[in-house]
């Protein structure tokens, strides 16, 4: 059993590009999450998807979007990078959102 | 609004002393209490979590930590410091039904031989 993967491992974007950051979990988890980790901030929650078809906001949602269209895949999408995006994404799953969430080894990714 | 606080950015002890990371959160609803650890480049890792019944909670490699409703906090202790303990800890909490996880801003923690 993999648990969670994400793919890229890292990735360096021009800004302005589109970025789609990629997340598949084999734990038929019902719920879905993406963070991002920045020093001194912790982990903040960009959006997260409580089933297969439904989606919501975080704390910090602008700039990104998300998908959930089964549940084992949850990617997450820049439309147009910027520098501020630059930042380590992890991706995480849960029973439900009251369970203990098990996380991906995460994508650092860096905008220029 | 409801927020989870860390004490100390970052702590340094030797190895074979006590270790207590601090973690606080705000609100008049107790929340359900995670620990979560983050070794070099990788994710999280659960430690521990508390959601109702004993108030002192054990978890893996020997760590444990105790909710107190009347002081909202739920530090994380180890009786003696392992190498291997060097890493990052966050607290986080889960509040009543359709919140997330909120996390801590993390603690670094050095073990010196």
């Amino acid at each position: 059993i993999a648990g969670i993967t994400q793919a890229p491992t890292s990735q360096i974007l021009a800004a302005g590009r589109r970025m789609t950051l990629r997340c598949t979990q084999d734990m038929r988890h019902n719920a879905m999450y993406w963070y991002r980790q920045d020093l001194g901030l912790g982990l903040r929650l960009i959006h997260y998807s409580n089933t297969a078809g439904t989606t919501g906001k975080g704390e910090v949602p602008d700039g990104y979007s998300v998908s959930r269209a089964n549940t084992d895949d949850f990617p997450l999408t820049l439309a147009s990078a910027v520098p501020s995006q630059t930042s380590v994404y992890f991706c995480a799953s849960s029973d439900s959102h009251l369970d203990t969430q098990y996380f991906g080894p995460g994508t650092r990714l860096t905008v220029l | 609004a409801q927020s989870v606080t860390q004490l100390g950015s970052h702590v340094s002890v030797s190895e074979g002393a006590l270790v207590l990371l601090r973690c606080n959160y705000s609100s008049s609803v107790p929340p359900y209490l995670f620990w979560y650890v983050q070794y070099p480049n990788q994710g999280l890792q659960l430690l521990l979590k508390y959601t109702t019944g004993a108030t002192l909670v054990k978890g893996i490699n020997g760590f444990e930590a105790e909710f107190k409703k009347s002081e909202t906090s739920f530090h994380l202790t180890k009786p003696s410091a392992h190498m291997s303990d060097a890493a990052e800890y966050f607290c986080a909490a889960s509040w009543t039904s359709g919140s997330r996880l909120t996390f801590g801003e993390g603690t670094q923690l050095t073990v010196n031989p």
